[in-house]
């Protein structure tokens, strides 16, 4: 079974329109992150929620909006996206806030034409 | 803030025992982890060292000294299947205690 999973694994899009990803985890974490990672490799923390509630909302443009309909599930929706919006993006989950380790799920490979 | 520096590549041949150091600068401090990464896959947790000495996890190591604000990650009897990205991380300070990943080391193991 998969701990933790998101989709699409492959996003390729046009500028200006609007995609979301979904993150699902199946470990019963509290705490389920997003996380982007650059063409650099450099992994840099979006967002945080910890029992449907945001803790963690890093300097990202307003275009982007996490939704948590239950402590399992963290969504990412992006609106009139943009060519720097290309990476891959990382769903992860925690025990609790603080907690490690951090388990990734596979990416989302996001690619704006 | 939390910032933390490594080698962007390092290169050793298989049976070899390679290190990857991690330096950090933090406004709190909450243990150094490290994870892998290989192309095109998830992240996944190798250690942790929330105090100062050497945690042992098979052929993996990390080691941890807060005075000198350094670890490392040491790597022995190196396999092909090495070859991949290895990120340093810490916690800071701060409700959500967040984990700040350094820029990664890319280790590439030679035949």
């Amino acid at each position: 079974d998969t701990a933790v999973s998101q989709t699409p694994k492959y996003l390729v899009t046009q500028m200006g329109n609007d995609k979301s990803i979904k993150c699902e985890q199946n470990l019963g974490h509290d705490t389920m992150y997003w996380y982007k990672q650059d063409s650099k490799k450099f992994l840099k923390i979006m967002f945080s929620y910890n029992n449907k509630e945001l803790i963690i909302n890093e300097t990202v443009p307003n275009r982007f909006s996490p939704k948590s309909p239950d402590k399992a599930h963290l969504n990412l929706h992006i609106n009139s996206l943009e060519l720097g919006d290309s990476a891959v993006y990382f769903c992860a989950s925690s025990q609790g806030t603080g907690d490690l380790p951090l388990h990734f799920g596979n990416g989302t490979r996001l690619t704006v034409t | 803030g939390q910032s933390l520096e490594q080698p962007s590549e390092v290169t050793a041949v298989e049976g070899a025992i390679v290190q990857i150091n991690c330096t950090y600068q933090t406004s709190g401090f909450y243990g150094l982890s490290w994870y892998q990464q290989h192309d095109g896959g998830a992240p996944t947790f190798l250690s942790y060292n929330a105090l100062d000495g050497l945690e042992e996890t098979g052929r993996f190591s990390s080691f941890l000294s807060r005075s000198d604000s350094y670890g490392y990650l040491l790597l022995q009897e190196l396999q092909m299947k090495d070859s991949a990205s290895y990120f340093c991380a810490s916690r800071g300070l701060g409700s959500a205690r967040q984990l700040t990943f350094g820029s990664g080391t890319q280790l590439t193991v030679l035949p």
